[in-house]
């Protein structure tokens, strides 16, 4: 079975300063890794993926996110945090030899960046 | 965002009312998903439509029923609902291919009395 670990809850900080939001996996065979993003009162947008290729990788509004085999992680970056990060951010994973419906969500981190 | 509509955006009901939930996709995508949202849980995969074949998550209760009548269109009939059924509902879809991305509709957030 495949599953996914966001260890924190919440994440605090201050604009302008790196953040980073946490992800491991545990999944059969070569992983494909997701992460979404949800503002208030919206559903999921999709942010980046991991599919095989650079363990960087690089998604939208300035997000990237660096695929690490040995530590079976997936964690969420950005060099420098705005007020507009503020929402609620998921991890998922499927296996590479599944198919798109197989996808194994996070419990989900709420990231808040402070003024 | 536009790709994956939900109507309605806020239902409330009581445990007696029968009411539908619809999705409709613009993307062109062949497989559609129901998802329940708790808060602090994970997203909880009710129902999966790919090519007409229906896949169900069996912790799903029978008083949520989907229906997928083509593969633009998928609803979710409630029916007796309880309180604990009170949740966001996100639809979603995709291709039905080994890389491909699932995407998201808004949600409609239930409320049942």
């Amino acid at each position: 079975a495949q599953s996914v670990a966001q260890p924190e809850d919440q994440v605090n900080v201050a604009e302008g300063n790196p953040l980073t939001v946490k992800c491991t996996y545990s999944v059969s065979g070569n992983p494909y890794l997701f992460w979404y993003v949800q503002y208030p009162n919206r559903g999921l947008q999709f942010l980046l993926k991991y599919i095989t290729g650079d363990n960087l990788v690089k998604g939208s509004y300035g997000f990237e996110a660096e695929f690490n085999k040995s530590q079976t992680s997936f964690h969420l970056k950005k060099p420098s945090a705005l007020v507009s990060d503020s929402a609620l951010y998921f991890c998922a994973v499927r296996s590479a030899s599944g198919s798109a419906r197989q996808l194994t969500f996070g419990s989900g981190t709420q990231l808040t960046v402070l003024p | 965002e536009t790709g994956v509509t939900q109507t309605p955006r806020h239902l409330v009901m009581g445990m007696t009312n029968k009411k539908s939930l619809k999705c409709e996709q613009h993307l062109g995508h062949n497989a559609m998903y129901w998802y329940k949202q708790s808060a602090k849980k994970p997203l909880e995969l009710m129902f999966v439509y790919s090519l007409e074949e229906r896949v169900e998550n069996n912790s799903v209760p029978s008083r949520f029923s989907p229906e997928c009548p083509n593969s633009s269109h998928l609803f979710l009939h409630l029916h007796t609902l309880q309180p604990e059924d009170s949740a966001l509902y996100l639809c979603a879809s995709s291709q039905d291919r080994v890389r491909e991305t699932q995407y998201f509709g808004p949600g409609t957030r239930l409320l049942v009395l």
